[in-house]
């Protein structure tokens, strides 16, 4: 069946310096990726997304890299700040699946001041 | 322009008892997407409502739980009969239609005792 996942539990990352969060993804179909922020007690927040014909997009200060022929998938942030301090959880949609998305576990993102 | 409204934030029921999770999607969205999150753990999806229709139940459990998304108000998820698993937190998503972007209320968090 289908399943995303993610590599490490935990990162801890330097304030100022550049953190990246891998996500693997089984579902070939797949043709929407998306990386969500959830800060406690909140909801998912949208960062950034990605379509399968594309392998990279840039943000403001993220950057997302989609890798097909492996399925995986990596959030890049620059310049780490204490506010991205979170647990980061990549999705993602398969084709004709209704618009529902298919999450994965998350990772703690924790930033050291 | 208000986000995508969930209440009650929390919700304390006793086993047998009847929760009912409400969400009010941002303006002009016409999709209602429902996920449970698990503590540690991903969202789940669990259900995708258009305006008085179901579009994909494929997530929700086949007994006590429903969903509906009337013409007028908000989108209602009614758990019958709940027991100590239910408690989770359920997190309401919108959408425009034809859109991929789902954006997340700021959840329930239903504590069966």
């Amino acid at each position: 069946g289908e399943s995303v996942g993610l590599h490490l539990p935990t990162l801890s990352v330097q304030e100022g310096d550049n953190s990246i969060i891998n996500c693997a993804y089984s579902n070939s179909a797949s043709d929407y990726f998306i990386w969500y922020k959830q800060e406690s007690g909140k909801g998912p927040q949208f960062i950034i997304d990605i379509r399968s014909n594309m392998d990279k997009r840039q943000g403001q200060r993220v950057t997302v890299l989609l890798n097909k022929t492996v399925k995986h998938l990596s959030l890049q942030i620059a310049a780490t700040q204490p506010g991205d301090s979170a647990v980061y959880f990549c999705a993602e949609r398969s084709t004709g699946a209704n618009s529902k998305l298919t999450f994965g576990k998350g990772i703690t993102l924790s930033v050291r001041p | 322009n208000a986000g995508v409204m969930q209440n009650p934030r929390h919700l304390v029921r006793r086993r047998g008892q009847e929760a009912r999770l409400r969400c009010s999607p941002m303006k002009g969205h016409s999709h209602v997407y429902w996920y449970r999150q698990l503590p540690e753990e991903g969202l789940k999806f669990m259900v995708y409502l258009q305006k008085e229709n179901i579009i994909d139940e494929s997530g929700m459990p086949k007994e006590r739980f429903s969903a509906e998304f009337p013409k007028e108000g908000p989108s209602i998820l009614r758990i019958q009969q709940v027991v100590r698993g239910d408690s989770a937190a359920y997190f309401c998503a919108s959408s425009l239609q034809d859109s991929y972007e789902q954006y997340f209320g700021p959840g329930t968090r239903l504590t069966v005792t």
